[in-house]
């Protein structure tokens, strides 16, 4: 069973401070992905991965940076946390062996509250 | 530009009968591969079924089944005899085949059965 840990699990930031969300995955899976959950909007994409110290950008990617150092981490940084970035935010990862056709696992889910 | 919509915010069943969650999609690539994930009320999200979009057989897993129309770019999820832990959020999403993309989300459909 793929595992996909993020940390932390819940987060209250204060605006205009730094965020990082982290999230590690133990099954060797080439892309790993962030999405962000807001009522009303399901799951939209950030930023995400297909290999180790490249990122690329998602549909909202403003306001957000990505970093991988390696295939089994991928951190969601947020250098000037603002309002509008109280969410929460799922990491994911998938295989790469059968190409676009393999799905995603997710982890629990960061919890984050800008005050 | 790829776009997943999925229109029914909600929908409330009885227990034992069939629902039908609609999903479109838009896409200009010839290869994709259409997914959905349920989001239970702990959060977790967890993937159901998938249908490629060359495969003209409707895809069946357990009471899960998809209804593929491919000249409507559209594909409908099915549950059959519900249960009330079928209660859940359920998200459509697309992935389109060309290399190194990532998997966009519908805005989900919140699904409540009850006995």
């Amino acid at each position: 069973e793929a595992a996909v840990t993020q940390s932390p699990r819940s987060k209250v930031a204060v605006t205009g401070g730094k965020v990082t969300l982290s999230c590690h995955q133990t099954n060797n899976h080439d892309y790993m992905y962030w999405y962000r959950q807001d009522t009303g909007h399901g799951l939209r994409l950030i930023h995400y991965s297909y290999v180790a110290d490249s990122t690329e950008k998602g549909d909202i990617p403003d306001g957000y940076k990505a970093s991988r150092p390696s295939q089994e981490n991928f951190s969601l940084i947020l250098e000037l946390a603002s309002l509008s970035q109280t969410a929460v935010y799922f990491c994911a990862s998938s295989d790469a062996a059968g190409g676009s056709a393999e799905t995603l696992y997710f982890g629990s889910g960061t919890r984050l509250t800008v005050l | 530009a790829q776009k997943v919509t999925q229109t029914q915010t909600s929908i409330s069943v009885v227990e034992k009968t069939t629902v039908t969650m609609d999903c479109v999609y838009e896409t200009r690539d010839s290869s994709y591969f259409l997914f959905w994930y349920k989001q239970t009320a702990s959060g977790e999200i967890v993937f159901l079924i998938r249908q490629d979009s060359y495969k003209k057989e409707n895809a069946t897993v357990g009471h899960y089944s998809l209804n593929f129309q491919k000249p409507k770019s559209s594909i409908g999820l099915i549950i059959t005899a519900t249960q009330i832990e079928d209660s859940a959020v359920y998200f459509c999403a697309m992935r389109e085949g060309s290399n190194n993309n990532a998997p966009r989300f519908g805005a989900g459909t919140k699904l409540s059965v009850k006995p």
